[in-house]
């Protein structure tokens, strides 16, 4: 089973600043078949990046996903006050699809 | 607009099953093929299987040998997901998702309905 690892756990930010999260892979990803979610307390998690690079619809464009094998980056240029939250990569390349663990995103 | 309708929280004993249903709207329901995650308190998700509606296929996680069922019923656009021998370390929020071009992301989700294991 391939295991994702994200860092780092928390990251306290500013409205305004830039964000990099971080998820590493255990064993590279099939056909770079990676995802990131944010997730708020009490909803679901939702969708803002799918095969690394690709934003979801209705995404901002402030929102970047890059990377490729095994090392995978979330980029958030300039934090709005409802980017906060808690953001999970995820790999659906092989079953059974993996999420990390998640890094935490709070305001400073 | 695509919307997906959980059933309500469930408590149930050790051991015992529980059957949750998602009533997809908006969208062919046989386009796509829906899966179930769930998310125990606090921790990151966790992704049990996917059925195909159109056929009945299915595939599920390693993790859930034998104990996870996923149907659907193509008249009800509703997909459903039985869990067996359940023990208290299934207590979680089981959510419903859509994966986009039958691949494995998600781009719509269901509520969340929350089973809790008790004695």
């Amino acid at each position: 089973e391939l295991v994702l690892t994200q860092s780092p756990g928390t990251l306290s930010l500013s409205p305004g600043e830039g964000a990099t999260l971080s998820c590493r892979a255990s064993q590279s990803v099939t056909n770079n078949y990676l995802a990131w979610y944010q997730q708020k307390p009490g909803q679901a998690p939702r969708l803002l990046i799918y095969d690394v690079f690709n934003r979801a619809t209705g995404i901002p464009d402030r929102f970047s996903g890059s990377g490729s094998g095994a090392d995978f980056t979330l980029t958030i240029s300039r934090l709005e006050p409802e980017d906060f939250g808690v953001y999970y990569c995820q790999e659906y390349g092989r079953s059974p699809y993996t999420f990390g663990q998640g890094t935490k995103l709070e305001s400073k | 607009q695509v919307q997906l309708v959980q059933s309500g929280a469930e408590v149930k004993k050790p051991g015992a099953s529980v059957k949750l249903s998602c009533k997809a709207s908006g969208y062919t329901f046989t386009d796509y093929s829906m899966h179930w995650v769930r998310q125990a308190p606090g921790q990151r998700p966790e992704w049990m299987g996917w059925i195909n509606p159109a056929n009945g296929n299915t595939k599920y996680s390693e993790r859930f040998p034998v104990r996870v069922t996923i149907t659907r019923d193509t008249s009800a656009t509703t997909a459903y997901m039985e869990l067996s021998s359940l023990r208290s370390e299934d207590t979680a929020l089981y959510y419903c998702a859509r994966a986009g071009s039958w691949s494995g992301w998600f781009d719509y989700w269901g509520q969340g309905a929350l089973v809790t294991v008790s004695s």
